[in-house]
């Protein structure tokens, strides 16, 4: 069974200060890996995909991965009240369309 | 740049009654998945559509089926409902032969059995 874990939250954190979500997975064939944010009775947004052992940047997001320790994570700095929402973690087998395995997410608030 | 459409956007029906949702793919998209999202859960594979047929299949039973057109749109039919099959309903398209497969949802079709 393909497991995508991360801790449901809820993650406080004051606004301006850097919020720090993380994910595991199970699957060592997956490839690619992405963040979700969905803010309650919405759908998911992408805001973040990740591919290579490392950094991402974009913005006020990073994302890292290390594929060997099957870890993945989304720092959010300055982070905002209208941060508050869900984040999904979910990732997936390489080529093609395969299907998204998606964590429970982290429920994040920022308090202002 | 036309994003993912779906309708209804919220739907009541009584147990045992059929239901059928509509989808259609960003502009340039060519593949359709289906997702349920359970209250505090993840979104979960249902299955997807590329050309017509239907390509991957999620652990859902056979009261799902879908059907995707010409024009890359997209059915998920519904029969015999249960309670258990409220929920919403996330359609997300993608382009088949992509080397990384980014997939963007629609707003999502609210599914409420009584």
């Amino acid at each position: 069974q393909k497991e995508v874990e991360q801790n449901s939250g809820p993650l406080s954190v004051p606004e301006g200060a850097i919020a720090s979500l993380n994910c595991t997975y199970s699957d060592r064939g997956s490839q690619s890996f992405f963040w979700y944010r969905q803010y309650s009775g919405k759908s998911p947004e992408l805001i973040m995909s990740i591919y290579s052992n490392g950094d991402k940047e974009d913005g006020r997001f990073t994302a890292q991965l290390n594929k060997a320790s099957q870890y993945v994570s989304l720092l959010i700095r300055d982070s905002q009240p209208s941060d508050s929402a869900t984040y999904l973690c979910a990732v997936n087998r390489n080529s093609g369309n395969t299907p998204l395995v998606f964590g429970k997410g982290t429920r994040l608030s920022v308090i202002a | 740049d036309a994003g993912v459409t779906q309708s209804p956007t919220h739907l009541i029906k009584t147990r045992g009654q059929q239901v059928t949702l509509r989808c259609s793919p960003k502009s340039g998209h060519d593949t359709v998945s289906w997702y349920q999202q359970a209250l505090g859960q993840g979104p979960q594979f249902i299955f997807q559509y590329y050309e017509e047929e239907e390509r991957q299949r999620g652990n859902f039973p056979d009261r799902f089926s879908g059907h995707q057109f010409p024009n890359y749109s997209s059915e998920l039919n519904v029969n015999a409902l249960l309670l258990g099959d409220s929920a919403l309903y996330l359609c997300a398209s993608s382009l088949v032969g992509r080397v990384y497969n980014e997939q963007f949802f629609g707003p999502g079709t609210r599914l409420t059995v009584l």
